[in-house]
Parts: structure tokens; sequence; C-alpha cells
């Protein structure tokens, strides 16, 4: 089974700390998504990257950056974080061809407080 | 991209079939229709996906109408452990890479 690992389960940041979500896939997945998750809003999609070093804007890229220097790794930075980047975060892959090209597999979520 | 909307909320009696509907009425001919699912505490899982034909698969049945621009998810004996946040989407695969979900419809089986 395909697996995405995401590093933490819970987090608890500072204002102004500079925050790294890392994600993991171990079956060769081109595609990696980051998502945020709040109540009542469904998933909203920061960032995406369809390849290594290449990344595109979601919906709300405001106050992250991305980073994906291996294929299997894709990671969610907050710079300087903020207390309205308290949110469940969702990583999530899906492979470029194959039967399963249309199945996008989340990883757990990171629950990040920011206080 | 095409926008999707579904019911807020709706309840299932455990046993009986659960009908899902989910309205996509500016879908282009190359677009299909993706059902995701969200348990509590969970990341969303897969359940099916179709473009014009009605889909079955071991989870659900997907039925999509003559025009496209609706569709309903059934789940056929719904069970307690389906209680969970149920998302439709549209996309053209492989090209289009940006998924967005809406709010989705969340679906509390009863015993």
């Amino acid at each position: 089974d395909v697996k995405v690992t995401q590093s933490s389960r819970y987090l608890v940041k500072r204002t102004g700390e500079k925050v790294f979500l890392e994600c993991v896939q171990d079956m060769d997945h081109e595609n990696m998504f980051w998502y945020r998750q709040d109540p009542g809003l469904g998933l909203r999609l920061i960032y995406f990257s369809y390849d290594v070093k290449m990344k595109e804007k979601g919906d709300i890229p405001e106050g992250y950056s991305v980073s994906r220097e291996k294929k299997e790794r894709f990671s969610l930075i907050l710079e300087s974080a903020s207390t309205n980047q308290t949110s469940m975060y969702l990583c999530a892959s899906i492979p470029g061809v194959g039967r399963d090209a249309v199945k996008l597999f989340f990883g757990s979520g990171t629950q990040l407080s920011v206080l | 991209d095409a926008k999707t909307t579904q019911p807020p909320s709706m309840d299932c009696a455990e046993g009986r079939a659960a009908n899902l509907p989910c309205n996509h009425s500016t879908i282009s001919g190359n677009e299909y229709v993706y059902w995701y699912r969200q348990i509590h505490s969970q990341g969303p899982q897969y359940i099916i996906h179709g473009l014009k034909n009605n889909e079955t698969n071991e989870m659900a049945s997907l039925i999509i109408t003559e025009d496209r621009k609706s569709s309903t998810l059934i789940l056929p004996h719904a069970t307690l452990r389906d209680t969970a946040v149920y998302y439709c989407i549209v996309r053209v695969p492989p090209d289009d890479y940006k998924l967005s979900f809406g709010a989705g419809t969340t679906v509390t089986v009863r015993a």
C-alpha cells in the first residue's frame, strides 16, 4: 500500500517562529500536495508540486512556501508563523500516470497550533 | 474549474442505502467526477470516480445524470463506519494537478 507519512501528528509553535512540516511518500509519485483544513471550510490547497524542484501555487499560498528537493519529500514552510495559521495540515500524493493516477493518497495530518 | 455543490449534512439509518447528491452544473466535457471521504482524525480516502457512465466498486456506486450536471454517490448498506465527510470534486486527469475540495457533506449513520 502507498504510504504518505507526515513527520508530526501534533505541533505547537510560537508566533514568529519558522515552521517546517515534512511529508514523505514511498511510491515514487510525481505529484504532491499540501492542504490545510479548517472547520466548515473543507480542504484548501496551499501548494502543489508535479516534479522535483517544481511548484505551483494553490488557492491560499500566502504566508507559506514549499520545497521539493527529492521526489519523495515535500516540505511546507511557514516563514513566520501566525495564529491564523493554526490548522490541520494534510499532505497528499498522486502518481502522474498509471491505474492509480486518479487517486489522491493522503497522510494522517499534522495539527499545528500557533500560540 | 467546475465547482460542486453538496448539502452540508445528512443522516442515514444503519443498513439502509445512503444517497449523496452533488451538483456540478458547469462541468466541462472532459472533467471527471470524483468522490472522497474523510473519517474523523484521518486523511481523506478515495472512493470512486466516473466520466459519464455509472460506476460501481466495492465501496460504492456512482450515478451520473445524462447531462452530467449532477451525480449521486450511493452507499448501498450504510454502516456506522461510513460516518464521515464526503467530498465531490471534478477534475481533468492527468493534466489537472490542482485539486480543490469544498466543504463536503457530513454523513452521520445512526444505529
